[in-house]
């Protein structure tokens, strides 16, 4: 199976501070058909996951533009341009490219 | 709006069985792919299952295969997770969760508790 590394796995953020979350895999995950299958999620205190980042870079609807995702084949990282209160929680990469699919063990965002 | 609404869970003793639904709203259920994934207290997110739109493909995570069945009724915009012979390891929340295009996880449940204990 395909192992997610994710760190830090605890980040301290003051409000409007930029953060970034590395996500690396054991294997590429660049797929035979030329996309790569790598999301971003994240898990509000007490609330269901939810997805902020598909195919590495690509903003899911309705997600605030200060997150961004950039990387390729095994490094991929998540960036938060402005930490609000309201960003914090637990953020997992997860990857889709390979079965069966896996996440990331997570990083955890604190608002200082 | 996209719903999904888990029900079933509950205290169940090591060795016995328990099945979970999860009704689907919003959008067309037939048409897309859906997963159980699981959080044990205090820990990250483990994929548990996965079945298509028509059933046709099924896949188990190794540590549920043989003990766990998945299944849909379309019909009723309902996926459900059939569990039998669980053990402590099962204590877990389990959300389903809407495979849509390019692979992602889009929508999600709020979560059925399941604690094997005796």
């Amino acid at each position: 199976d395909v192992v997610l590394t994710q760190t830090p796995p605890t980040l301290s953020a003051t409000i409007g501070q930029s953060v970034s979350i590395s996500c690396r895999s054991s294997q590429s995950l660049l797929d035979s058909d030329g996309d790569t299958y790598l999301n971003w999620l994240l898990q509000r205190p007490g609330q269901s996951p939810q997805l902020l980042i598909y195919s590495v870079s690509n903003l899911e609807s309705g997600v605030p533009n200060r997150f961004s995702g950039s990387g390729s084949e095994t490094d991929f990282t998540l960036k938060i341009s402005g930490v609000e209160a309201e960003d914090l929680g637990v953020y997992y990469c997860m990857q889709a490219t390979h079965a069966p699919l896996t996440f990331g063990s997570g990083t955890k965002l604190e608002i200082k | 709006e996209v719903q999904l609404v888990e029900s079933g869970g509950g205290l169940v003793q090591p060795g016995r069985s328990l099945k979970l639904s999860c009704v689907a709203s919003g959008f067309t259920f037939s048409n897309y792919g859906m997963n159980w994934i699981r959080q044990a207290p205090g820990k990250g997110l483990e994929w548990v299952a996965y079945i298509s739109s028509g059933s046709s493909y099924i896949y188990y995570a190794e540590t549920v295969k043989g003990r766990f069945t998945i299944s849909r009724d379309n019909a009723k915009n309902t996926l459900y997770l059939q569990m039998t012979s669980l053990r402590s390891e099962d204590t877990a929340l389990y959300y389903c969760a809407r495979l849509g295009q390019l692979r992602v996880m889009d929508a999600w449940g709020q979560g059925a508790s399941v604690t094997v204990s005796s």
